[in-house]
């Protein structure tokens, strides 16, 4: 099974600055990796696909990057609406198993 | 606009069994693969099983293989998860979602399943 770390736990930022959350595969998933926000209370939404592509309707501020085993996600200004938990999810070795990463907290400092 | 609906969480004994189904409108129900994500309390997202459009393949995570089932009615644009054998370790919120290239598109509000005595 490939395994999905994420870094830090809990990120403290202030409104309006730049968010760069850290996803890293136990072997390499070429760029299949995607994001998802999770609010309180809410399901996740899918924020970015194929590593780096938006989904449907995401800001642009929203930004993913990376292959391989390191991956990065970032917000470049974020808005209040914008803090969350934030998990990446491989897909490189379909049909087995589809891990998550444990999650990233993005709090208000 | 995708809408997802889940139903029949509850409260179940250990050993127990519970039928879990999503109501899918406002896409093309058998052209997706659809699966089922749960969250243990506080806890992360772990996918739980697919099925492919047809219905004809079916996925799963190593700890449900053989407990759950996973299957859908494409005249009744529903999905199904049928869970037996529960164990404490099953109490989660159970996402429905579309698949699309393995990733999942858009999510239902959830279920929640515990299994206690």
């Amino acid at each position: 099974e490939i395994v999905m770390t994420q870094s830090p736990a809990t990120l403290s930022v202030s409104p309006g600055e730049r968010a760069t959350l850290s996803c890293r595969a136990s072997q390499s998933v070429s760029v299949n990796l995607a994001w998802y926000q999770q609010k309180p209370g809410q399901a996740p939404r899918l924020l970015i696909y194929g590593a780096s592509t938006r989904a449907t309707g995401i800001p642009a501020r929203f930004s993913g990057s990376g292959s391989g085993t390191e991956f990065t996600l970032t917000i470049s200004s974020l808005q209040s609406e914008d803090f969350a938990v934030y998990y990446c999810q491989q897909y490189n070795n379909w049909p087995r198993a589809l891990t998550f990463g444990g999650g990233t907290k993005v709090e208000i400092k | 606009e995708v809408q997802l609906l889940e139903s029949g969480g509850g409260l179940v004994q250990p050993g127990g069994s519970l039928r879990l189904s999503c109501a899918a409108s406002g896409f093309t129900f058998p052209a997706y693969g659809m699966s089922w994500v749960r969250q243990a309390p506080g806890k992360g997202l772990e996918w739980v099983s697919t099925v492919s459009g047809s219905g004809d393949n079916t996925y799963y995570t190593d700890s449900v293989k053989g407990r759950f089932t996973i299957s859908r009615d494409n005249s009744k644009n529903t999905l199904y998860l049928r869970m037996n054998s529960l164990r404490a370790e099953d109490t989660a919120v159970y996402y429905c979602a579309k698949s699309v290239a393995s990733t999942f598109d858009s999510w239902g509000q959830g279920t929640l399943v515990t299994v206690s005595s």
